[in-house]
Protein backbone atom coordinates (compact mmCIF):
# COMPACT_ATOMS: atom_id res chain seq x y z
CA UNK A 1 0.00 0.00 0.00
CA UNK A 2 0.99 3.77 -0.40
CA UNK A 3 0.85 4.39 3.04
CA UNK A 4 0.86 2.78 6.79
CA UNK A 5 -2.39 0.55 7.79
CA UNK A 6 -3.32 0.46 10.92
CA UNK A 7 -6.58 -2.38 11.69
CA UNK A 8 -8.60 -2.05 13.71
CA UNK A 9 -9.54 1.56 13.30
CA UNK A 10 -11.46 1.15 16.40
CA UNK A 11 -11.47 -1.20 19.37
CA UNK A 12 -13.97 -1.45 21.81
CA UNK A 13 -13.23 -3.75 24.39
CA UNK A 14 -13.70 -4.60 28.41
CA UNK A 15 -11.33 -4.49 31.28
CA UNK A 16 -9.56 -7.30 31.62
CA UNK A 17 -9.67 -8.68 28.04
CA UNK A 18 -6.34 -8.85 25.62
CA UNK A 19 -6.19 -6.70 22.30
CA UNK A 20 -3.92 -6.70 19.43
CA UNK A 21 -3.78 -3.88 17.14
CA UNK A 22 -1.86 -4.46 13.96
CA UNK A 23 0.64 -2.24 11.91
CA UNK A 24 1.26 -2.60 8.49
CA UNK A 25 3.95 -0.01 7.16
CA UNK A 26 5.10 1.40 4.30
CA UNK A 27 7.05 -1.46 1.97
CA UNK A 28 10.65 -1.07 2.38
CA UNK A 29 10.63 1.02 5.24
CA UNK A 30 12.60 -0.86 8.46
CA UNK A 31 12.35 1.18 10.69
CA UNK A 32 8.60 1.20 12.77
CA UNK A 33 7.70 3.07 15.83
CA UNK A 34 4.30 2.85 18.29
CA UNK A 35 3.21 5.84 19.72
CA UNK A 36 -0.03 6.65 22.15
CA UNK A 37 -1.49 9.23 22.11
CA UNK A 38 -4.28 10.65 24.79
CA UNK A 39 -6.59 13.34 24.24
CA UNK A 40 -5.53 16.53 24.31
CA UNK A 41 -2.05 15.39 24.15
CA UNK A 42 0.74 15.05 21.73
CA UNK A 43 2.09 11.32 20.99
CA UNK A 44 4.22 9.47 23.26
CA UNK A 45 6.63 7.04 22.03
CA UNK A 46 6.49 3.76 23.11
CA UNK A 47 8.45 1.16 21.16
CA UNK A 48 11.14 1.20 18.24
CA UNK A 49 11.81 -1.52 15.82
CA UNK A 50 15.10 -1.52 13.13
CA UNK A 51 14.38 -4.42 11.31
CA UNK A 52 12.80 -7.58 13.41
CA UNK A 53 14.64 -6.94 16.92
CA UNK A 54 12.62 -3.84 18.87
CA UNK A 55 15.69 -1.51 19.59
CA UNK A 56 13.97 0.58 21.97
CA UNK A 57 11.01 -0.53 24.09
CA UNK A 58 11.94 2.25 26.97
CA UNK A 59 8.13 3.56 26.14
CA UNK A 60 6.23 0.46 27.29
CA UNK A 61 4.35 1.36 30.42
CA UNK A 62 4.34 -1.62 31.88
CA UNK A 63 4.70 -5.77 30.96
CA UNK A 64 0.90 -5.90 29.75
CA UNK A 65 2.35 -4.13 26.82
CA UNK A 66 4.32 -6.16 24.06
CA UNK A 67 4.89 -5.65 20.28
CA UNK A 68 6.44 -7.77 17.69
CA UNK A 69 7.06 -7.73 14.56
CA UNK A 70 8.40 -11.36 13.31
CA UNK A 71 9.55 -10.33 9.88
CA UNK A 72 10.33 -7.52 9.88
CA UNK A 73 7.22 -5.77 8.20
CA UNK A 74 3.90 -6.08 9.44
CA UNK A 75 4.44 -5.36 13.83
CA UNK A 76 1.10 -5.97 16.57
CA UNK A 77 1.12 -4.16 19.64
CA UNK A 78 -0.40 -6.77 22.45
CA UNK A 79 -2.49 -5.77 25.26
CA UNK A 80 -2.49 -7.81 28.59
CA UNK A 81 -5.38 -7.55 31.04
CA UNK A 82 -6.48 -4.15 29.88
CA UNK A 83 -7.32 -1.36 31.82
CA UNK A 84 -9.49 1.83 31.60
CA UNK A 85 -6.22 3.98 31.53
CA UNK A 86 -5.48 2.32 28.57
CA UNK A 87 -8.00 3.67 26.67
CA UNK A 88 -6.07 6.08 23.62
CA UNK A 89 -4.85 6.23 20.08
CA UNK A 90 -1.89 3.76 18.81
CA UNK A 91 -0.30 5.23 16.18
CA UNK A 92 2.44 3.38 14.61
CA UNK A 93 4.78 5.09 12.23
CA UNK A 94 7.35 4.01 9.75
CA UNK A 95 10.87 5.23 8.30
CA UNK A 96 12.98 4.64 5.92
CA UNK A 97 16.15 4.49 8.36
CA UNK A 98 16.26 5.64 12.32
CA UNK A 99 18.56 8.35 11.83
CA UNK A 100 19.79 10.27 9.17
CA UNK A 101 18.21 12.43 5.83
CA UNK A 102 15.90 9.10 5.75
CA UNK A 103 14.47 9.21 9.29
CA UNK A 104 11.50 10.79 8.35
CA UNK A 105 8.20 9.08 9.91
CA UNK A 106 5.29 8.29 7.90
CA UNK A 107 2.32 7.98 10.28
CA UNK A 108 -0.96 5.64 10.02
CA UNK A 109 -4.55 6.99 10.98
CA UNK A 110 -4.42 4.91 14.21
CA UNK A 111 -6.50 2.69 16.34
CA UNK A 112 -8.68 4.73 18.68
CA UNK A 113 -8.92 1.53 21.72
CA UNK A 114 -11.71 2.09 24.31
CA UNK A 115 -11.88 -0.01 27.36
CA UNK A 116 -14.82 0.20 29.34
CA UNK B 1 16.21 13.99 27.78
CA UNK B 2 13.76 15.55 25.03
CA UNK B 3 11.19 17.78 25.64
CA UNK B 4 9.50 20.47 23.16
CA UNK B 5 7.52 22.85 24.80
CA UNK B 6 4.28 24.55 22.45
CA UNK B 7 3.47 27.24 24.60
CA UNK B 8 0.15 28.20 22.55
CA UNK B 9 -2.99 26.46 23.24
CA UNK B 10 -5.03 27.44 21.06
CA UNK B 11 -4.97 29.66 18.10
CA UNK B 12 -7.95 31.22 15.77
CA UNK B 13 -7.69 33.50 12.87
CA UNK B 14 -9.46 34.71 10.22
CA UNK B 15 -8.89 33.32 6.73
CA UNK B 16 -6.21 34.78 4.61
CA UNK B 17 -4.04 36.10 7.98
CA UNK B 18 -0.92 34.64 8.77
CA UNK B 19 -0.41 32.25 11.54
CA UNK B 20 3.25 31.78 13.83
CA UNK B 21 3.00 28.68 16.26
CA UNK B 22 5.71 27.97 18.32
CA UNK B 23 8.23 25.87 19.63
CA UNK B 24 11.41 25.61 21.96
CA UNK B 25 13.09 22.56 22.31
CA UNK B 26 15.55 21.01 25.34
CA UNK B 27 18.45 18.29 24.33
CA UNK B 28 22.28 17.55 25.07
CA UNK B 29 22.22 15.94 21.69
CA UNK B 30 24.52 17.88 19.12
CA UNK B 31 22.99 16.56 16.15
CA UNK B 32 18.93 16.57 15.66
CA UNK B 33 15.97 16.88 13.28
CA UNK B 34 13.51 19.01 14.15
CA UNK B 35 9.96 18.39 12.52
CA UNK B 36 6.25 19.85 12.47
CA UNK B 37 3.53 17.75 12.00
CA UNK B 38 -0.17 18.40 11.39
CA UNK B 39 -3.12 16.22 12.56
CA UNK B 40 -6.54 17.28 11.21
CA UNK B 41 -10.10 16.32 12.16
CA UNK B 42 -9.48 13.38 10.60
CA UNK B 43 -6.15 12.27 13.09
CA UNK B 44 -4.01 11.05 10.79
CA UNK B 45 -0.36 12.64 11.46
CA UNK B 46 0.46 14.55 8.46
CA UNK B 47 4.43 15.32 8.16
CA UNK B 48 4.94 18.71 7.23
CA UNK B 49 8.48 20.25 7.00
CA UNK B 50 12.03 18.94 8.57
CA UNK B 51 15.56 20.86 9.75
CA UNK B 52 18.53 19.70 10.89
CA UNK B 53 20.35 20.79 13.71
CA UNK B 54 23.59 21.99 11.27
CA UNK B 55 21.43 23.54 8.79
CA UNK B 56 19.77 27.21 10.20
CA UNK B 57 18.94 28.46 7.22
CA UNK B 58 15.51 29.05 6.65
CA UNK B 59 13.26 28.50 4.11
CA UNK B 60 9.96 28.83 2.64
CA UNK B 61 7.76 26.15 1.21
CA UNK B 62 4.56 27.56 -0.66
CA UNK B 63 2.52 29.07 2.10
CA UNK B 64 4.51 27.59 5.13
CA UNK B 65 8.08 28.94 6.69
CA UNK B 66 10.15 28.07 9.09
CA UNK B 67 12.49 30.35 11.47
CA UNK B 68 14.64 28.01 13.41
CA UNK B 69 17.54 29.59 15.76
CA UNK B 70 19.72 27.31 17.66
CA UNK B 71 20.88 29.95 19.66
CA UNK B 72 17.16 30.11 21.47
CA UNK B 73 16.36 26.42 20.40
CA UNK B 74 13.60 27.86 19.24
CA UNK B 75 11.85 26.07 15.83
CA UNK B 76 9.10 28.18 15.02
CA UNK B 77 6.55 27.44 12.05
CA UNK B 78 4.17 29.83 9.94
CA UNK B 79 1.72 29.67 7.48
CA UNK B 80 1.02 32.26 5.20
CA UNK B 81 -2.65 33.48 3.88
CA UNK B 82 -4.11 30.68 6.30
CA UNK B 83 -7.36 28.69 4.55
CA UNK B 84 -9.81 26.96 6.39
CA UNK B 85 -8.13 23.39 5.39
CA UNK B 86 -4.94 24.22 7.43
CA UNK B 87 -7.56 23.93 10.69
CA UNK B 88 -6.13 21.17 12.83
CA UNK B 89 -3.57 20.72 15.75
CA UNK B 90 -0.32 21.07 14.60
CA UNK B 91 2.93 19.46 16.51
CA UNK B 92 6.37 20.07 17.07
CA UNK B 93 8.46 17.07 17.32
CA UNK B 94 12.27 16.54 18.11
CA UNK B 95 13.92 13.61 17.06
CA UNK B 96 16.95 11.84 17.64
CA UNK B 97 15.46 8.37 16.21
CA UNK B 98 12.22 8.17 17.85
CA UNK B 99 9.98 11.73 18.24
CA UNK B 100 9.36 13.36 21.50
CA UNK B 101 6.24 15.68 20.31
CA UNK B 102 4.84 18.89 22.27
CA UNK B 103 1.08 19.29 23.27
CA UNK B 104 0.45 20.63 20.08
CA UNK B 105 -1.26 23.77 19.19
CA UNK B 106 -5.11 24.11 17.75
CA UNK B 107 -5.36 26.09 15.04
CA UNK B 108 -8.95 27.27 13.37
CA UNK B 109 -9.02 29.17 10.83
CA UNK B 110 -12.70 30.71 10.29
CA UNK B 111 -13.94 31.53 6.71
Amino acid sequence: GAGVSQTPSNKVTEKGKYVELRCDPISGHTALYWYRQSLGQGPEFLIYFQGTGAADDSGLPNDRFFAVRPEGSVSTLKIQRTERGDSAVYLCASSLAPGGVENIQYFGAGTRLSVL
Amino acid sequence: AQKVTQAQTEISVVEKEDVTLDCVYETRDTTYYLFWYKQPPSGELVFLIRRNSFDEQNEISGRYSWNFQKSTSSFNFTITASQVVDSAVYFCALQDYKLSFGAGTTVTVRA
